[in-house]
């Protein structure tokens, strides 16, 4: 069965720290994968996806996130966090087996100290 | 605007009794999804529906229905079989060819059941 790792529960970092959030997944197919993000209080949106090509992408808000198919991962990185990042993080895939399904990760808490 | 509407926000009910959360999308998407978000289990699916008249179980399937009688509508009923039915419910759709395209998520609906 497809899965979604997502093996930080909750992160504090100080504004201006670098940001990596780890996400890997099983499935050894095709996939595409994306990275959600949940304001306090806000729906669930997009931050950015991958479908095929270059496997570095870059989303909204300086985020970006880095395919490795190797390692099944696709981590999303920050360079600099604000405290107007403190949101909850998730990643999800979808793989090309002719199912809608999406499996979502289990979620990372980031909280951004002023 | 387009988007998904999820009615009400907050709603409570006894133990033992049905209850139906509505979702409403006028996006034009073919299909459409319900999840649960539990803290620290990320979001888990609970039915989706790839066209009108169509849907299928996800992994938490047990003491919900849905229908899908027309396209920009999937109501979810919470049945009384449900052993644990207090949680975030969230909706979502996508474009038809269904891989290839992001979610976009409701509101949510918080229930309560006592």
């Amino acid at each position: 069965a497809q899965s979604v790792s997502q093996h930080n529960h909750h992160v504090i970092l100080s504004e201006a720290a670098s940001l990596e959030l780890g996400c890997n997944y099983s499935y050894g197919g095709t996939v595409n994968l994306f990275w959600y993000v949940q304001y306090p209080g806000q729906h669930l949106q997009l931050l950015l996806k991958y479908f095929s090509g270059d496997p570095l992408v870059k989303g909204i808000k300086g985020f970006e996130a880095e395919f490795i198919k190797s390692k099944f991962s696709f981590n999303l990185r920050k360079p600099s966090v604000q405290w107007s990042d403190t949101a909850e993080y998730f990643c999800a895939v979808n793989a090309h087996s002719g199912t809608y399904k999406y499996i979502f990760g289990t979620g990372t808490r980031l909280k951004v100290l002023a | 605007d387009g988007g998904i509407t999820q009615s009400p926000k907050y709603l409570f009910r006894k133990e033992g009794q049905n209850v139906t959360l509505s979702c409403e999308q006028n996006l034009n998407h073919d299909a459409m999804y319900w999840y649960r978000q539990d803290p620290g289990q990320g979001l888990r699916l609970i039915y989706y529906s790839q066209i009108v008249n169509d849907f299928q179980k996800g992994d938490i399937a047990e003491g919900y229905s849905v229908s899908r009688e027309k396209k920009e509508s999937f109501p979810l009923t919470v049945t009384s079989a449900q052993k644990n039915p207090t949680a975030f419910y969230l909706c979502a759709s996508t474009q038809s060819g269904g891989s290839f395209y992001e979610q976009y998520f409701g509101p949510g609906t918080r229930l309560t059941v006592t």
